[in-house]
């Protein structure tokens, strides 16, 4: 079985450039997630989609992260203008229940650095 | 979000057991215990979860205390891939049922 799929892995850019990230979840799962990752801390949530519809945003800076998922099934996250402190690991994790307990299934994430 | 507090590194030698504490001393009676562990340079992946008793799986063991406000990750025999860093996080409907991560346990693994 495929795993979640993310793109690209590494990306540098200057502040106040645009970056875009893609990804591509597990075949069949419903429910998709963003996360940050700064260095030495653990993920942060920035955004879950149910299908193509937002569950939860309250962690993402709007004013400058942006992230949809038209067709219910692969999703890109985008950040414009870039600063300094958005230089992180953003992780893409999917899950095949709707709620409830189940297992997340991570990417291996997208390496952004922002000089 | 109800919180775990967990050490934060250890180590270990190989071929040997490792008990991995977590405290939760404000666990609720519909929160899951899960643990993830996140290996260098990937993403996070799932270890196991329970709600009150004991689990065991093909990666590890997880034992609950009988008032669930601790839990111990058990790794059987440690190996020099199992150097990670590793998560204890609770799930439950209060929070609708979101993975928060904390800093996690980094362990270290001995040749």
């Amino acid at each position: 079985e495929a795993g979640v799929a993310q793109s690209p892995r590494y990306k540098i850019i200057e502040k106040r450039q645009s970056v875009a990230f893609w990804c591509n979840p597990i075949s069949g799962h419903a429910t998709l997630y963003w996360y940050q990752q700064i260095l030495g801390q653990g993920p942060k949530l920035l955004i879950q989609f149910q299908n193509n519809g937002v569950v939860d945003d309250s962690q993402l800076p709007k004013d400058r992260f942006s992230a949809e998922r038209l067709k219910g099934v692969d999703s890109t996250l985008k950040i414009q203008p870039a600063k300094l402190e958005d230089s992180a690991v953003y992780l893409c994790a999917s899950s095949l229940s709707p709620g409830g307990p189940g297992e997340l299934f991570f990417g291996e994430g997208s390496r952004l650095t922002v000089l | 979000d109800a919180k775990t507090t967990q050490p934060n590194s250890m180590e270990s030698n190989e071929e040997e057991p490792v008990h991995l504490p977590c405290n939760h001393s404000t666990i609720s009676g519909t929160d899951y215990i899960h643990w993830y562990r996140q290996l260098p340079s990937q993403g996070p992946e799932y270890v196991i979860h329970g709600l009150t008793s004991n689990v065991n799986n093909r990666m590890a063991s997880l034992a609950i205390a009988e008032d669930r406000k601790s839990s111990t990750l058990i790794l059987h025999r440690a190996t020099l891939r199992d150097a990670a860093v590793y998560y204890c996080i609770l799930r439950g409907m209060d929070s609708s049922y979101k993975l928060i991560f904390g800093s996690g346990t980094r362990l270290l693994v001995r040749p």
